[in-house]
């Protein structure tokens, strides 16, 4: 497996526009979660999903940033509008719950800079 | 919810040394405790995880100990390399994932 994929690896854009953040998580795995990382504030957890249900969302900064997850195979995070402290790394993570809670493997993230 | 804290925030220590890392937790119901560790530039990989039902756990050079009574587990690397040199996260979580919470990281220096 190419492990958890994540598009695109750098994101530039202008204050105002709408970023859209996507994920391909590996192949089974039936948990998903989206991760913010700054130096002020560590690595925050968004949002995550089971089996494309999410399930947890209180980590969603505001209205202006939405998740989604249409099939097992494929995830969307949309900040609509960006604004500069949206600047950080966004990382995708996924996982297998199986028999307990276990590993979570990270995408290599989006550093996304909002100008 | 589940509250995480972690100490020292920055770690320095001689090649060779040992670097402990510890944090504490807040919810009881946590059973599931991992580690990651993140190179610069790089993402968060996991180096050892350790479950509610033991009170330690070794992988060569690394091993985490869990006191469930304090609400402590903590990290414990032994003569350490350069290449230790990162970010190590601590995190909790129940059995089902839920309320998986990261601690705000240490990051560890290696000096040879």
């Amino acid at each position: 497996d190419a492990g958890v994929i994540q598009s695109p690896r750098h994101e530039v854009t202008e204050m105002g526009q709408e970023v859209t953040l996507r994920c391909k998580p590996i192949s089974g795995h039936d948990y998903l979660f989206w991760y913010r990382q700054t130096m002020m504030r560590g690595l925050e957890l968004l949002i995550y999903f089971n089996n494309n249900v999410p399930i947890d969302d209180s980590g969603m900064p505001e209205d202006r940033f939405s998740a989604k997850m249409p099939n097992a195979s494929f995830s969307t995070l949309k900040i609509q509008p960006s604004e500069p402290r949206d600047s950080a790394v966004y990382f995708c993570a996924s996982s297998f719950l199986g028999r307990g809670v276990g590993e979570q493997f990270f995408g290599p993230g989006t550093r996304l800079t909002v100008l | 919810g589940e509250n995480v804290e972690q100490h020292p925030s920055t770690l320095s220590v001689q090649e060779g040394d040992s670097a402990v890392i510890k944090c504490t937790y807040s919810d009881s119901a946590s059973n599931y405790f991992p580690w990651y560790k993140q190179e610069l530039g790089k993402r968060p990989q996991l180096i050892i995880d350790i479950r509610s039902n033991v009170g330690e756990k070794k992988d060569q050079r690394i091993a985490v100990t869990l006191n469930k009574t304090a609400k402590h587990f903590s990290l414990h690397i032994t003569e350490t390399q350069p290449e230790d040199s990162a970010v190590y996260f601590c995190a909790a979580s129940n059995n089902y994932g839920q309320n998986f919470v990261f601690g705000p990281g240490t990051r560890l220096s290696v000096l040879p």
